[in-house]
């Protein structure tokens, strides 16, 4: 079957770094994504990775390793409105995208 | 990019009733995607809505439940037919860009059977 793993919660403090990650068993690899929902709303993208290695956008940077399954979301410089659910979704072989049940960041003061 | 337009945002409905809802899309695509999000939980694939066929449902849903228009290249509805208690969720609509490296959602429609 096809799995996405990523933690259910985490907390982080306002100004330090988070990492969020996420490992896939899927049928077929053709790209991981990244986004960001707020509670009551649609996600927003924030990344897309189809080869090895990291992509940087600003404060926020995704890292891929196909051969162990392996995707994480780095948060630099953590802001309040950061606090969001992150998903992660990695689209098969059948170009359907597979989604993690998504990470809840937490950020304190 | 892509906009895409969703409505309604939110609604109440009886058992037993039909609620359809809607996604204009500001550019032409090729596909399009509905959704189902229990709270609290990840996306649930329901149907891809292609323009001139029939849409093509996940294991689960059925098209007498769910039916899907796609007249054209810029819109879609969805219709949750005969609703009970357990139909209700927050649905959202999808498209991917042509070189498929992002995907839009729409604001999602937050629906509640009473």
């Amino acid at each position: 079957g096809q799995n996405i793993d990523q933690p259910t919660e985490m907390t982080a403090t306002e100004g330090a770094i988070v990492q969020i990650n996420c490992t896939y068993q899927t049928s077929g690899f053709n790209g991981l994504f990244w986004y960001q929902q707020h509670a009551g709303e649609a996600p927003t993208f924030l990344s897309y990775n189809v080869l090895d290695g990291l992509e940087e956008k600003g404060r926020f940077s995704s890292f891929l390793s196909r051969s162990k399954g392996y995707s994480y979301l780095l948060l630099k410089v953590l802001q309040m409105k950061d606090s969001a659910s992150y998903l992660c979704a990695v689209r098969d072989s059948n170009y359907q995208l597979i989604w993690g049940a998504g990470t809840k960041l937490i950020i304190k003061p | 990019s892509a906009v895409i337009s969703q409505k309604p945002s939110r609604d109440i409905c009886q058992r037993g009733t039909s609620l359809t809802i809607q996604c204009q899309v500001d550019s032409q695509v090729t596909m399009m995607f509905w959704y189902r999000q229990q709270p609290g939980q990840s996306l649930t694939l329901i149907a891809t809505a292609n323009q001139g066929s029939e849409a093509t449902y996940e294991s689960g849903f059925v098209i007498d439940k769910f039916p899907i228009s796609r007249p054209n290249l810029t819109f879609s509805t969805l219709t949750v037919s005969n609703m009970s208690p357990e139909d209700s969720s927050i649905y959202l609509c999808s498209v991917v860009t042509g070189d498929g490296t992002e995907a839009f959602f729409g604001q999602g429609t937050r629906l509640t059977v009473v």
